[in-house]
């Protein structure tokens, strides 16, 4: 079954961190680029960090650069965002996505996984 | 960055009616355009890519177009599994953004 799953999501304080983990079953993983994308709790969405399939290139949203890490392993078909310094504003729902078009480039979204939601409270 | 916008942002129509949604680019993003339902308590899913190419097992009903900042999503004869959220997605460059999306409701 071709899935996405991702897991650790969690309450946490502001300022901790936290890292997300996304499973990847039924289809080459190392073959694709991936994304993360959050949505805010009745909000729209917000794409967060992309990396190449073989990990060597990365992109992120403004609002999480300097902040967040993306990084897989391709062994375990395993997807990873790692957060830091974790605000408020980030209490989200976090999905992972596989990249439509391939290894290196960037055009849809066409696998989702159920979402891991993230919570930043005191 | 590219600032996506989407008219109207919730509508109710009927079964069977046709319905159009506009998203518009601040900038020309040449047919770079993606669309995307969600349900409530769903994942998105992708309807279209690149403008107007429908993605394997949507529904013919559902059709897009456009090309530099202006698109549309156009569902005919609108069904009651059709209510849902629609956002917008440019990938011209990163960050890549989404409208705000469009609230569909069927009567």
């Amino acid at each position: 079954q071709v899935q996405l799953v991702e897991s650790g999501g969690d309450v946490v304080l502001p300022e901790r961190s936290l890292r997300l983990s996304c499973v990847a079953s039924g289809f080459s993983f190392s073959s694709y680029a991936m994304h993360w994308v959050r949505q805010a709790p009745g909000k729209g969405l917000e794409w967060v960090a992309f990396i190449w399939s073989d990990g060597t290139n990365e992109h992120y949203a403004d609002s999480v650069q300097g902040r967040f890490s993306v990084s897989r392993d391709n062994s375990k078909s395993a997807l990873y965002l790692q957060m830091s310094s974790l605000r408020a504003e980030d209490t989200a729902v976090y999905y992972c996505a596989r990249e439509s078009c391939g290894g290196d480039c960037y055009q849809d979204f066409d696998l989702w996984g159920q979402g891991t939601l993230v919570t930043v409270s005191s | 960055d590219i600032h996506m916008t989407q008219t109207p942002s919730s509508l109710s129509a009927s079964v069977g009616d046709r319905v159009t949604i506009t998203c518009q680019a601040s900038q020309a993003i040449a047919s770079f355009l993606n669309w995307y339902q969600q349900k409530p308590g769903e994942a998105p899913n992708l309807l279209i890519s690149d403008a107007s190419d429908l993605e394997t097992g949507v529904p013919s009903r559902f059709s897009g177009r456009g090309f530099g900042t202006t698109f549309t999503l156009t569902i005919t004869s609108l069904q009651p599994e059709d209510s849902a959220t629609y956002f917008c997605q440019q990938h011209y460059k990163f960050p890549l953004t989404f409208g705000p999306g469009t609230k569909v409701h069927v009567k």
